[in-house]
């Protein structure tokens, strides 16, 4: 049984550019949350995604986007990217629900120069 | 803004101590999980806490949710190395806004 997977596990961009993010959740999870973690702080909330639309956001700039497919997996967009966007994203996958527990992936780690 | 505050920040002792760890906020949880991460990893799931007054073991840890569901704390008995990593509280605050703590940043040293 696949836990949450990522990809890439690790990206270099410049700022400015584009970047797209992938995820695919745990099997037999339907809804997918995106986090950020910067060095040394706990994740910070993006987004979630349920039945292919986006559910919840949390204090993001529209340049930070996202799409769920029917097959549930999920992909984060950032455009224009900034220095300040250099962080580890954090893909989580669960059960559609409240409390419902999050499985993570290992995440992708995105530098910008 | 809905905040979880996690204390202390970092925390080094000896193998073999005790410790606890606390996630606090001025609103009323919906529930709460903790979770451990590790280096190059994503976070892990170790409990979820809904009920106030609730108490939770997982082998040496034990987790307390606060009677008004505002705190929770974590403590571990005989601390081992293996027990290194980061320490982040999450909750939903009963609103589906999805919030983790600023973390603990915990080290076994042998």
């Amino acid at each position: 049984d696949a836990g949450v997977t990522q990809s890439p596990t690790h990206l270099i961009k410049t700022r400015g550019q584009q970047v797209t993010l992938r995820c695919s959740p745990k099997s037999g999870h339907d809804t997918v949350s995106w986090y950020q973690q910067a060095l040394g702080q706990g994740p910070q909330f993006i987004f979630q995604y349920y039945e292919e639309e986006e559910r919840q956001r949390g204090n993001f700039p529209d340049r930070f986007s996202g799409h769920q497919f029917p097959n549930y997996s999920s992909e984060l967009n950032v455009n224009a990217l900034l220095l300040g966007d250099s962080a580890l994203y954090l893909c989580a996958s669960s059960l559609e629900g409240r409390n419902q527990p999050q499985h993570f992936g290992d995440g992708t780690r995105l530098s910008i120069l | 803004t809905q905040l979880l505050e996690q204390s202390p920040q970092f925390l080094s002792i000896q193998e073999g101590e005790n410790l606890t760890v606390y996630c606090n906020s001025s609103s009323v949880f919906s529930s709460l999980q903790w979770y451990r991460q590790e280096p190059g990893e994503g976070p892990v799931l170790l409990v979820t806490v809904v009920t106030g007054g609730e108490v939770k073991k997982l082998k040496r840890l034990t987790f307390q949710f606060g009677d008004a569901r505002k705190d929770s704390s974590l403590h571990i008995t005989a601390a081992q190395p293996g027990d290194t990593g980061l320490y982040l509280c999450r909750s939903n605050f009963g609103n589906e806004k999805l919030t983790f703590g600023t973390g603990t940043r915990l080290t076994i040293i042998p």
